[in-house]
Parts: structure tokens; C-alpha cells; sequence
């Protein structure tokens, strides 16, 4: 089945201390991509990357870091969480043209 | 600076009926729009697009309309029905291949 897949689905932290979301995709695809989601705001993308290698900010990148060693996977890192960053994240892909496909979200809260 | 705006936070409509969701854009170098329909706990999925040379694309019960001279978009979905309750998100794209700009979405309820 195709699928983007982020893990894990739900994650209470303290500030400070560092994480990793991991998001992987078995389409192939060339394009990922990290969105979070806050009441009001709709869906503000942190980071995306075109293909391995290749990565870009998006509208609210500060506070977050990402890497693209492999085709597949498009980890999101927060190396020093605080409050401002609780949120729900969703991962996205697609191959060029064509449009995004979501994972299931991931539910961040920071205390 | 919000260049995707979708004014209503939610609609309510009679199940049978039309439902009118709509969605402004400030940004001129936008040149293709996509709804998204996103249930809890769920992410979004994908559900029409419609790119700037065109003004009308059909899909079975959902329409999307562009008028690109007032910068709007809207999704019609007749007739409406109470599986199509859900959050939805009007998106734009432009010339930056992946750079999909959102707006806030509209809480969509059909009643039965």
C-alpha cells in the first residue's frame, strides 16, 4: 500500500530536550515535505527537500532541522524543543506534478 | 503575511444541498490550486485541482471554480453528503515546484 509513514503518532516532551520525528515514503517519490498545523494558522510548511540531498526552508523553519540521505526517509529534528513548537506535524510527498500525499500526522507537545 | 485565505472557519449545510466553501489568494504568481479534505486523525487527502489557465474543473460532485481576475477560487460539492463532514484546505502553488501555500481551512458539516 502506498503510504507516507511518521512516527511516532503522539510525543509529550520537556523543552530542551532533543527529538526526531521520522517520516518514510514508499512511492518513490522525489519531494517531501514537513507541514505543521495550528488552530487558525492552517497548514505553514517547515521545510522540503526536491530530492535527496537537496533541502529548503519553508515559511517557519526556525527551530527545526531536517536531512535527506535517502530517497525515502525525511526526518524532522528538533534540537532544542520549546513550548511555541507544540503542534500537530504532517510529512508529505509526491513525485513532480503531481499532489501531495500526507502521512497521518504526528501530535507534538512540548511543557 | 497570509496569501491564502479561506474567511469562513466553518459551514453547516442540510445533507442533498450545495456546499459552497471558498478561498481568496493575494499572490498573482500562483499558477495552480488544489483543495484538500482532511478527517481527525487523519492527514490530508488530495481532492481537485485546477491550474490558472483554466477556470472550471469537474470531478463526479465536487467543482472548482477559479476567477483570476478577483483572485478566488471556490469548491462546490452537490449534492452534499454527511461523509463529506470534514476539514477542508484550499492550496496554491506557483513557479517554485513544492512550495504549496495553505490557507486556515473550513470546518465542513452536512447534516443529515
Amino acid at each position: 500500500e502506498a503510504q507516507v509513514t511518521q512516527n511516532p503518532r503522539y510525543l509529550i516532551t520537556v523543552t530542551g530536550k532533543k527529538l526526531t520525528v521520522t517520516c518514510s515514503q514508499n512511492m518513490n517519490h522525489e519531494y517531501m515535505s514537513w507541514y505543521r498545523q495550528d488552530p487558525g494558522l492552517g497548514l505553514r510548511q517547515i521545510y522540503y527537500s526536491m530530492n535527496v540531498e537537496v533541502t529548503d526552508k519553508g515559511d517557519v523553519p526556525e527551530g527545526y532541522k531536517v536531512s535527506r540521505k535517502e530517497k525515502r526517509n525525511f526526518p524532522l529534528i528538533l534540537e532544542s524543543p520549546s513550548p511555541n513548537q507544540t503542534s500537530l506535524y504532517f510529512c508529505a510527498s509526491s513525485s513532480y506534478n503531481s499532489p501531495l500525499h500526507f502521512g497521518n500526522g504526528t501530535r507534538l507537545t512540548v511543557t | 503575511d497570509q496569501q491564502v485565505k479561506q474567511n469562513s472557519p466553518s459551514l453547516s449545510v442540510q445533507e442533498g444541498r450545495i456546499s459552497i466553501l471558498n478561498c481568496d489568494y493575494t499572490n498573482s504568481m500562483f499558477d495552480y490550486f488544489l483543495w484538500y479534505k482532511k478527517y481527525p486523525a487523519e492527514g490530508p487527502t488530495f481532492l481537485i485541482s485546477i491550474s490558472s489557465i483554466k477556470d472550471k474543473n469537474e470531478d463526479g460532485r465536487f467543482t472548482v471554480f477559479l476567477n483570476k481576475s478577483a483572485k478566488h477560487l471556490s469548491l462546490h460539492i452537490v449534492p452534499s453528503q454527511p461523509g463529506d463532514s470534514a476539514v477542508y484546505f484550499c492550496a496554491a502553488g506557483g513557479t517554485s515546484y513544492g512550495k504549496l501555500t495553505f490557507g486556515q481551512g473550513t470546518i465542513l458539516t452536512v447534516h443529515p
